[in-house]
């Protein structure tokens, strides 16, 4: 079936610096790609709506600047956590839309960001 | 506002049992209600969804049963196994391209 691929699937990095995080469609082409955040024992919340060439949509409350998103292509869109805090330690989960195969939301594999 | 309301919380079922995890929303232009499965670690997995047009929609153990009067939708997993636990989230959107909005998760675990 279709794939998202996401990584990296941890990370762990000190207070200040960026992190990137990739979201790959596998074997089909996503104009759409949504960026979700969860904490532990919470339900998923989305962040932005990444589109394919062009701007991100961001979720009310989300800042822009903080998590920059880019969706350069149709199978890639990435997330980077930019100036990371220990606040912004949290999983990252991204989804994308197979149109051809039908209503199917495949979720990548999530990515667990740890800040120090 | 939540838009998507789940019950309960968590939930005990003896292996064999019959899991039944209920939903409510708010919006009558939600036309798409998924259910989704997560283990810990993993990102959710797409079990099975439903359109406002069908009242019910089984597939394996899984089903879905939807009451458009009532804003109201449940997922039922019959024969529920260990390898069942995990947790479940319903959720809603108005189109196939819109956002997703959650509901807050039901952690099942299954005696074995």
């Amino acid at each position: 079936g279709a794939v998202v691929s996401q990584h990296p699937s941890r990370v762990i990095c000190k207070s200040g610096t960026s992190v990137k995080i990739e979201c790959r469609s596998l074997d089909f082409q996503a104009t759409t790609m949504f960026w979700y955040r969860q904490f532990p024992k919470q339900s998923l919340m989305l962040m932005a709506t990444s589109n394919e060439g062009s701007k991100a949509t961001y979720e009310q409350g989300v800042e822009k600047d903080k998590f920059l998103i880019n969706h350069a292509s149709l199978t890639l869109s990435t997330l980077t956590v930019t100036s990371a805090h220990p606040e912004d330690s949290s999983f990252y989960i991204c989804s994308a839309v197979d149109w051809v195969r039908g209503e199917k939301l495949f979720f990548g594999s999530g990515t667990q960001l740890s800040v120090l | 506002q939540q838009q998507v309301k789940q019950s309960p919380q968590s939930l005990i079922v003896q292996k064999g049992g019959i899991s039944i995890i209920n939903c409510a929303y708010e919006n009558t232009a939600f036309d798409y209600f998924p259910w989704y499965q997560q283990f810990p670690g993993k990102g959710p997995a797409l079990l099975i969804a439903i359109r406002p047009d069908v009242s019910e929609k089984k597939e394996g153990r899984f089903t879905i049963s939807f009451n458009k009067s009532a804003k109201q939708f449940s997922l039922h997993i019959m024969d529920s196994q260990p390898g069942d636990s995990a947790t479940y989230f319903c959720a809603a959107s108005m189109n196939r391209d819109d956002k997703i909005i959650f509901g807050k998760g039901t952690r099942l675990h299954i005696l074995p």
